[in-house]
């Protein structure tokens, strides 16, 4: 699976929108990008994916460019819960099965 | 439906024993995965099965691990003998075909003295 860069954290004021960035130069044609997020002492939590158009459901939207090298996840009004760790994955679909490779991620810190 | 049920939810055992983590996947989920979760390794995916059959052990990290699926509704992960570097949260997960989503269960946090 292509390897993914994030910044390390980041902060965001309560009501504006958080744009977490993702690079992945190295994406293949048939690997898609997921977002995972893992609020603290809990399990991750799936957000959103997305393979060439830009996705939108009731958490987030997810916007990737044309050449499919970076992406960005959008929180459109960041609450206090969404103080959590987000993860870019990118993976390829096999299929006997799908295995998510977790990074480091971004900690996003969501301040009143 | 209750989500991802792991049992114990804590543990805390002596180096040498045996431990036994146990899941109940979301019903009609078929795939499952095991993770292990350390400040000094992040995330690391342990095994996955589909269709209760182990399919990539790849990630298990010794001979001491072992996982079960005997029927679609149960996993469990077991380390005989326990060592105190196996300490980490252990988190199973489900999903249902090859690309879409994985539910996290709550974790189990072991700690081996």
């Amino acid at each position: 699976d292509a390897k993914t860069t994030q910044p390390t954290s980041m902060d965001c004021a309560e009501g504006r929108a958080a744009n977490l960035p993702c690079n992945h130069s190295t994406i293949s044609g048939n690997e898609y990008v997921y977002w995972y997020r893992q609020i603290h002492s809990q399990g991750p939590q799936y957000i959103i994916h997305g393979l060439k158009n830009n996705e939108t459901n009731e958490m987030a939207s997810l916007i990737i460019t044309e050449d499919r090298k970076s992406s960005t996840l959008i929180l459109p009004h960041a609450t206090l819960r969404d103080t959590a760790v987000y993860y870019c994955i990118v993976r390829v679909l096999e299929t006997s099965g799908s295995r998510l490779t977790f990074g480091e991620g971004t900690q996003l810190t969501v301040n009143p | 439906d209750a989500g991802v049920i792991q049992s114990p939810r804590h543990e805390v055992t002596e180096m040498g024993q045996e431990v036994t983590l146990r899941c109940k996947p979301i019903s009609g989920h078929d795939y499952l995965f095991w993770y292990r979760q350390t400040m000094m390794r992040g995330l690391e995916l342990l095994i996955y099965f589909n269709n209760n059959v182990p399919i990539d052990d790849s990630g298990m990290p010794e001979d001491r691990f072992s996982a079960k699926m005997p029927n679609a509704s149960f996993s469990t992960l077991k380390i005989q003998p326990s060592e105190p570097r196996d300490s980490a949260v252990y988190f199973c997960a489900g999903g249902y075909g090859s690309y879409n989503e994985q539910f996290f269960g709550p974790g189990t946090r072991l700690t081996v003295l």
